[in-house]
C-alpha cells in the first residue's frame, strides 16, 4: 500500500521560506511516476503547485514557479517542497501525491493527509 | 494554461435522486480527464481517470463520460456518503482543476 506523509512548520512568517517534506512508503520513487504538490487555501479549490519526475525533471505552475523548488531524496524516498516569498495568501493546506500515468501527465492516486500551514508574523 | 470550469457550483440533490456534474476544458483535453470527491477534512479521493473507468473500489453508481472539452459525472442514486465536493482535473498539459461542485442534501 502507497502512503505519503508530509511533514514541516505549520507556521511561516511572511517574507520567509515555506519548506515541507512528503515521504513516501510502499513505493520506490526512483521506480516511475510524477509525485507532486497541491494546495488548498481554506474554504477554496485545489491548485497544482508543481511536480518532480521520478529522473528528477521538475515541472512548475506558471504563476507559482519564481517561488517554487521541488527537489527529491532518492535515498530517503522522499520529496520536497519550497515556496520563497511567502504571503497571507499562501495559508493552505498543502497535499503531496503521486500522479500515475498512461497517457498525459497522469492522475494522482495516492494523496498525503495534506498538513495546514499558516503565514503569520 | 489549460482552464476547467465546473457547473453548478452547488447542486441540491436528494438522496436516491440522480447528480449530474460538468466540467468544461478551455481546449481539447482528450480522455486525459479526472474526478475526484473530497469531504471535510480529508484529502481528495481519486473516483475517475481516463474521463470514464472508475478507479478500484469505487462504487459502479459513479460513472464519467466525455472527451475534448466536454465531460460529465454522473451519481445515478445519490447515497448519504456521496454529499461532498467533486472537482474535474485535465492532466493532457500538466495539471490544473476545476473550482469544484458541491453536491449537497436537498
Amino acid at each position: 500500500q502507497v502512503q505519503l506523509q508530509e511533514s514541516g512548520p505549520g507556521l511561516v512568517k511572511p517574507s520567509e521560506t515555506l519548506s515541507l517534506t512528503c515521504a513516501v512508503s510502499g513505493y520506490s520513487i526512483s521506480s516511475g511516476y510524477y509525485w507532486g504538490w497541491i494546495r488548498q487555501p481554506p474554504g477554496k479549490g485545489l491548485e497544482w503547485i508543481g511536480s518532480i519526475y521520478h529522473s528528477g525533471s521538475t515541472y512548475y505552475n506558471p504563476s507559482l514557479k519564481s517561488r517554487v523548488t521541488i527537489s527529491v531524496d532518492t535515498s530517503k524516498n522522499q520529496f520536497s517542497l519550497k515556496l520563497s516569498s511567502v504571503t497571507a495568501a499562501d495559508t493552505a493546506v498543502y497535499y503531496c501525491a503521486r500522479a500515475i500515468a498512461a497517457a498525459g501527465t497522469g492522475y494522482f492516486d495516492y494523496w498525503g493527509q495534506g498538513t495546514l500551514v499558516t503565514v503569520s508574523s | 494554461e489549460i482552464v476547467m470550469t465546473q457547473s453548478p457550483a452547488t447542486l441540491s440533490v436528494s438522496p436516491g435522486e440522480r447528480a449530474t456534474l460538468s466540467c468544461r476544458a478551455s481546449q481539447s483535453v482528450s480522455s486525459n480527464l479526472a474526478w475526484y470527491q473530497q469531504k471535510p477534512g480529508q484529502a481528495p479521493r481519486l473516483l475517475i481517470y481516463g474521463a470514464s473507468t472508475r478507479a478500484t473500489g469505487i462504487p459502479a453508481r459513479f460513472s464519467g463520460s466525455g472527451s475534448g472539452t466536454e465531460f460529465t459525472l454522473t451519481i445515478s442514486s445519490l447515497q448519504s456518503e456521496d454529499f461532498a465536493v467533486y472537482y474535474c482535473q485535465q492532466y493532457n498539459n500538466w495539471w490544473t482543476f476545476g473550482q469544484g461542485t458541491k453536491v449537497e442534501i436537498k
